[in-house]
């Protein structure tokens, strides 16, 4: 499986400011995406960051508050906008592989004050 | 009707014992199908992945899938308490580019 590096592991942030999640991994791979995990809830996928265009969001989720960037094909970025207290939750990269499994990097662990 | 249900527990089993973890499904054209476990605090680790009707063991863990019933299922044998965390079920729906879909999990405590 793909070693996958995600920082920062966790931040307190102020309301209204920006936080950036950088996800590195060890391999080039195709596919990553970003969930979000609320406290004592399960996984929800934000988006997945598409190498080269676009990411492409799920229902719910919009560019202008989580932008993402795919520059290559292992680094992607997320960005948490205009951050509120609803934004607290821990933010997971997940890489795909051939074999369609997923892993998942450590995670950041947001917390909006 | 969500797409991925589990019971949401809490399960408690004994030492030694068999835990079974239990996921339905709406989605018949399904095809691939994933157990995560989650110690609190860390992320997901992958445990088993199943893609065929049956049952696919890795040491004490079996995962069975029934597609025409739509469940999938998870069982620890001999179960430890370093077992005690929750466990997800996911699966990759029809028609989406391998995002995973989860359910809402199901917390396990292994009692010594």
């Amino acid at each position: 499986s793909a070693v996958i590096s995600q920082k920062p592991s966790r931040d307190i942030c102020q309301r209204g400011t920006s936080l950036t999640i950088q996800c590195q991994v060890d391999s080039q791979v195709t596919m990553m995406f970003w969930y979000r995990q609320q406290p004592g809830q399960s996984l929800t996928l934000i988006a997945t960051a598409n190498q080269g265009s676009e990411a492409t969001y799920e229902s719910g989720f919009v560019i202008d508050k989580f932008p993402i960037s795919r520059p290559n094909l292992t680094f992607s970025t997320l960005t948490v906008s205009n951050m509120s207290p609803e934004d607290s939750s821990i933010y997971l990269c997940s890489v795909g592989t051939g074999t369609f499994e997923a892993f998942f990097g450590q995670g950041t662990r947001l917390t909006v004050v | 009707q969500k797409e991925v249900e589990q019971n949401s527990g809490p399960l408690s089993v004994p030492e030694g014992a068999i835990a079974s973890l239990n996921c339905t499904y709406s989605d018949r054209g399904s095809q691939s199908f994933f157990w995560y476990r989650q110690y609190s605090g860390k992320s997901p680790e992958l445990i088993m992945s199943i893609y065929s009707n049956g049952d696919k063991e890795d040491g004490r863990f079996t995962a069975q899938l029934n597609k025409a019933s739509q469940y999938v299922s998870l069982l620890i044998r001999d179960s430890q308490p370093s077992d005690s965390a929750t466990y997800l079920c996911a699966l990759i729906s029809s028609g989406s580019a391998r995002q995973l879909t989860f359910g809402s999990g199901t917390q396990l405590t292994v009692l010594p």
